[in-house]
């Protein structure tokens, strides 16, 4: 069965830090990537996706993320990380029709 | 667009008692789709319907758990017997079409305490 790894379940990053969230899955074939995002009471969010194409991928909030298929990875990245980013990141993998699967998310905590 | 709808948001209930979540999915969105979130689970897809048909339950926990989608603007889950267990929040996301390619919407989601 397919699986999504994010290593990480906690971060704690200053502001201005830069962020990186690792997210490897296991399937050999094609698939779609997704990162969402989940701020503390509220619903989850899209915050990018793959499908083809350019492997890096730009999102909202200035997150962007890199699919490596030989790593079967899709990290997530932003340069500066603001207060306002604190939330709980889920990585999640589409292998066939609309069934998600997703990691089990990491938890990011930036201090002002 | 007022998103997806769940009902209750919160939910306390005790042990054995029946309890019914409620979704209305964003108008116009062919797929609807079950999730539960726990500590230790993580995100688990329970069940998603398109065209209001169940295409995949396999990720139903047991024969506790039921789901119907009576048209395209309603869904239900029902536990019926609750178990402590089953205390998590259950989410109900919709998408506009069946292909893999589109984001889901995510609700808000209903916390469910089984005491």
């Amino acid at each position: 069965a397919q699986s999504v790894s994010q290593h990480n379940h906690h971060v704690i990053l200053s502001e201005a830090a830069s962020l990186e969230l690792g997210c490897n899955y296991s399937y050999g074939g094609t698939v779609n990537l997704f990162w969402y995002v989940q701020y503390p009471g509220q619903h989850l969010q899209l915050l990018l996706k793959y499908f083809s194409g350019d492997p890096l991928v730009k999102g909202i909030k200035g997150f962007e993320a890199e699919f490596i298929k030989s790593k079967f990875s899709f990290n997530l990245r932003k340069p500066s990380v603001q207060w306002s980013d604190t939330a709980e990141y889920f990585c999640a993998v589409n292998t066939g029709f609309q069934k998600l699967v997703f990691g089990t998310g990491t938890r990011l905590l930036v201090s002002p | 667009d007022a998103g997806v709808i769940q009902s209750p948001r919160h939910e306390v209930t005790e042990m054995g008692q029946e309890v019914t979540l409620r979704c209305k999915p964003i108008s116009g969105h062919n797929s609807l789709f079950w999730y539960r979130q726990t500590m230790m689970r993580g995100l688990e897809l329970l069940i998603y319907f398109n065209n209001n048909v169940p295409i995949d339950d396999s990720g139903m926990p047991e024969d506790r758990f039921s789901a119907k989608m009576p048209n395209a603007s309603f869904s239900t889950l029902k536990i019926q017997p609750s178990e402590p267990r089953d205390s998590a929040v259950y989410f109900c996301a919709s998408s506009v079409r069946g292909t893999g390619l589109d984001e889901q919407f995510f609700g808000p989601g209903t916390r469910l305490t089984v005491l």
